[in-house]
């Protein structure tokens, strides 16, 4: 089955500054990748989501990368803001079957003012 | 309307209690799911309905029973639960199973098994 690897599992950013978030993904046949953000007491929230036939998309300050040679894709939050401070999770599906959403471990972003 | 809904938001049960958690989204959506997620830990899923018709069930124990009585509704019963099932429990929805469609996640419900 896939298996998704994300890392850090922890950051510290400056308010302002950029953060990065990397996940690898081991299913080649996997071809959407969403990217959740979950704040204290909540549930997840998707922020941005990729299909295997763009190699990046931007929403405002997020942006996400996929690599689907290397089999990684990526988060990039510019302007970091202390309301960004939660934790995100990357995620990869295949269409075309039921096989369900496979969560990296998570990330746990904090943007200190 | 672009919204789970879970209730209640937090529940405390002994047990030997019988308990139901309820999730309603009026989305229009065919497929939804139950998911239970530890702290610090990504969600792990635990059933699948699509058309109303349990799709997925991932191997859970039979004291958590699931049920999807029309097409906005997915309830999730409990009985004798132990405490190590303490857990947020997740609700979301999707347009369909297969497709690449976007999951949407309610707010939870905080379970304590005392």
């Amino acid at each position: 089955g896939e298996n998704v690897e994300q890392h850090p599992s922890t950051l510290s950013v400056q308010e302002g500054d950029s953060a990065v978030i990397k996940c690898t993904y081991s299913d080649s046949a996997s071809n959407y990748f969403p990217w959740y953000k979950q704040e204290l007491g909540k549930g997840p929230q998707l922020i941005i989501d990729i299909r295997s036939n763009v190699g990046e998309k931007k929403d405002q300050r997020i942006a996400v990368t996929l690599n689907k040679t290397a089999k990684h894709f990526s988060l990039h939050i510019t302007e970091t803001q202390p309301e960004d401070s939660a934790v995100y999770f990357c995620a990869a599906k295949y269409s075309g079957s039921a096989r369900q959403l496979t969560f990296g471990s998570g990330t746990q972003l904090t943007v200190l003012p | 309307d672009t919204e789970v809904t879970q209730t209640p938001k937090h529940l405390v049960m002994g047990m030997t209690n019988k308990k139901s958690l309820k999730c309603e989204q009026h989305m229009g959506h065919r497929a939804m799911y139950w998911y239970k997620q530890k702290a610090k830990k990504p969600p792990e899923l635990m059933f699948v309905y699509s058309y109303e018709k349990l799709s997925i069930n991932e191997s859970v124990p039979s004291r958590f029973s699931p049920e999807c009585p029309n097409s906005s509704l997915l309830n999730l019963h409990l009985h004798a639960l132990q405490p190590e099932d303490s857990a947020l429990y997740l609700c979301a929805s999707s347009q369909g199973l297969v497709e690449l469609d976007e999951q949407f996640f309610g707010p939870g419900t905080r379970l304590t098994v005392l």
